[in-house]
């Protein structure tokens, strides 16, 4: 059982340069999120998503894009970076239990974008 | 204001002693989650709580809604126990939606 998985790992971006995130996780879970973290700051949300199909915009969403085409992916987009957009990305995923108490949270292992 | 205050930011501590790390926060929430980031990056789930207390090995959580504030206990602290441990709360009425404190910093020597 993975989890959830993010790629790449690692990417270094020159400005103006697109590059898209995938998030994948396999919990069969239906609300998946993207989020920035950076130093001094707590982590930030930039989209999520509560079902296949759909997606909503977080607290930083100027200059990202996302799709979640399907359920099991949450992808996450840069159309022309900035190095503004240097920060570590995760990607996370749970669920809504019954009566709308929640559950766990589940992290992906991160994404360092350097923009140059 | 932060909706999500953690304290304290930084914390070092010797093997074996006991820990706390605070988080008060502003808004009515749903449920509090305590997160550990280790060196490295990767980001996992310790507790979930919407009330009293959870207990994991050497991990305690509690949360007082009335006060709204959580703490984080560890005991018997051993040096894997470094890492950047997070404070996040769901709030009522934002459907699935955290909001993340900045962390606080532990490193725990021999």
């Amino acid at each position: 059982n993975a989890g959830v998985t993010q790629t790449p790992k690692f990417r270094v971006l020159k400005t103006g340069q697109s590059m898209t995130l995938l998030c994948a996780q396999d919990m069969n879970h239906e609300y998946m999120y993207w989020y920035r973290q950076d130093p001094g700051m707590g982590l930030r949300l930039i989209h999520y998503s509560v079902g296949e199909g759909t997606t909503a915009k977080g607290e930083v969403p100027d200059g990202y894009n996302v799709s979640r085409l399907k359920k099991q992916n949450f992808l996450l987009g840069l159309e022309s970076a900035a190095p503004s957009q240097t920060s570590v990305y995760f990607c996370a995923s749970g669920n809504l239990g019954h009566l709308g108490l929640n559950t766990e949270a589940f992290f992906g292992q991160g994404t360092r974008l350097t923009v140059v | 204001k932060n909706e999500v205050e953690q304290s304290p930011q930084n914390l070092t501590a010797q093997e074996g002693e006991f820990i706390t790390i605070n988080c008060s926060y502003s808004v009515g929430i749903s449920a509090l989650h305590w997160l550990q980031q280790h060196p490295g990056g990767g980001i996992v789930s310790l507790f979930m709580l919407s009330s009293g207390k959870k207990k994991h090995g050497r991990l305690i959580a509690t949360i007082n809604i009335q006060e709204k504030h959580s703490s984080l206990h560890i005991t018997a602290s051993h040096p894997r126990d470094s890492a950047v441990y997070i404070c996040a709360v769901r709030s009522t009425g934002t459907a699935s939606k955290l909001t993340f404190g900045t962390g606080t910093r532990l490193q725990v020597t021999l």
